[in-house]
């Protein structure tokens, strides 16, 4: 069985600029929630993807946008990125929600310069 | 305040000693996750648990559903135990997202 699979590891941007981000689910996993983690804080909910569609969504301003495809894998975007975007990205997958538990990608840092 | 509160959160110790890492909530769940994370940044899940208590080999952790409260416990602590530990929280409503405290640092010194 796979695990979640998270590209690229890290990414440096300017400011301005626009990101994806992307995350393979771990195989029979219908679900993917997308994460921010500043340094030196927990990880805050971006929003979720169930079966294609976004199933809730953090405090996040709609340039944070996002896809889930038929074999569940899913983007994170970003849009006129701001250097307080700079943090680790991490994405986890899960079936039918938390009851059956959740796996982490190893995350995504990227930095905004 | 905080939905979920850990407690401490740094922690340094002797290898061999007991652990405990506090987590208490505030909201009503379905349930608690305990993680560990590494340097790398990469979060391994270590428990899912709604009530009583479950083991694995030296970590064990337990819930209190009335008290709103778990701790995570770890027995004859090694060097290769220190990392970051997260409790999260799964909300009894919505859309089933984690809710993270800020984590607790364990040191764990040979």
């Amino acid at each position: 069985e796979t695990g979640v699979t998270q590209s690229p590891t890290h990414l440096i941007k300017t400011r301005g600029q626009q990101v994806t981000l992307r995350c393979s689910s771990q195989s029979g996993h219908n679900t993917v929630s997308w994460y921010q983690q500043a340094l030196g804080q927990g990880p805050q909910f971006i929003f979720q993807y169930y079966r294609e569609e976004e199933n809730g969504r953090g405090n996040f301003p709609p340039r944070f946008s996002g896809l889930q495809f038929p074999n569940y894998s899913s983007e994170l975007n970003v849009n006129a990125l701001e250097l307080d975007d700079s943090a680790l990205y991490l994405c986890a997958s899960s079936l039918q929600g938390a009851y059956y538990g959740y796996t982490f990608g190893s995350g995504t840092r990227l930095t905004v310069v | 305040k905080n939905e979920v509160e850990q407690s401490p959160q740094n922690l340094t110790a002797q290898e061999g000693e007991f652990i405990t890492i506090n987590c208490s909530y505030s909201v009503g769940i379905s349930a608690l996750h305990w993680l560990q994370q590494h340097p790398g940044g990469g979060i391994v899940s270590l428990f899912m648990l709604s009530s009583g208590k479950k083991k694995h080999g030296r970590l064990i952790a337990t819930i209190n559903i009335q008290e709103k409260h778990s701790s995570l416990h770890i027995t004859a602590s090694h060097p290769r135990d220190s990392a970051v530990y997260i409790c999260a929280v799964t909300p009894n409503f919505g859309n089933e997202k984690l809710t993270f405290g800020t984590g607790t640092r364990l040191t764990i010194i040979p």
